[in-house]
């Protein structure tokens, strides 16, 4: 089976950094994915990495640690249209996503 | 590159109808798609899994026979929500990919309202 976990809200402000964690125990991995949902819409891709260490990307950067079953989002000079949930997914070949249940991040002036 | 189109973005219907909703892959071929929904905030859970020709592989907990799912192209799979209910109400969205090893590509997703 598959257990994703990652914290259920977090809050900042406007310019700041915030660090959205995700654990994940999967029987097969093949990368983890990043996704952006805005209420009442589709999920958006944000990142994926499938080997070891940080992606950057703009104001979001990625990490990975497979031996600690780990990644974390780093979104940085936050705006508040930030504001959303952010969902940590793991992939492994043949199968779906599995999704996290999502971090609803709140950004605030 | 990459689009899925979900058809109706959003339907409203009474109780024990049912209710069809079309998941296209408006620019490449996809293998497989995959059927999500999503309660008001909660993640997506994954419903089905849809490979063109074959029968849907189902997840635990899902009724095949009340979320029919036919994928007879492929660039289309359909979800039929049969008999209908409040509880079914949701958002359902549906995702495509070329291969095994490729990304899945997201449809806008369908909000499904039973009265």
């Amino acid at each position: 089976g598959q257990n994703i976990d990652q914290p259920t809200e977090m809050t900042a402000t406007e310019g700041a950094i915030v660090q959205i964690n995700c654990t994940y125990q999967t029987s097969g991995f093949n990368g983890l994915f990043w996704y952006q949902q805005h209420a009442g819409e589709a999920p958006t891709f944000l990142s994926y990495n499938v080997l070891d260490g940080l992606e950057e990307k703009g104001r979001f950067s990625s990490f990975l640690s497979r031996s600690k079953g780990y990644s974390y989002l780093l979104l940085k000079e936050l705006q508040m249209k930030d504001s959303a949930s952010y969902l940590c997914a793991v992939f492994q070949a043949g199968t779906a996503l599995i999704f996290g249940k999502g971090t609803t991040l709140s950004v605030s002036s | 590159g990459a689009v899925v189109s979900q058809h109706p973005s959003w339907v409203i219907c009474k109780s024990g109808t049912s209710v069809k909703i079309e998941c296209r892959s408006l620019d490449f071929q996809a293998t497989t798609m995959f059927w999500y929904r999503q309660f008001p905030k909660q993640s997506l859970m994954l419903m089905a899994t849809s490979n063109e020709g074959s029968k849907a592989t189902y997840e635990q907990g899902v009724e095949k026979d009340k979320f029919l799912i036919n994928h007879a192209s492929l660039t289309l799979s359909t979800l039929t929500v049969t008999s209908a209910h409040p509880e079914d109400s949701s958002f359902y969205i549906c995702s495509a990919r070329t291969g095994p090893y490729n990304e899945q590509f997201f449809g806008p997703g369908t909000r499904l309202t039973v009265l």
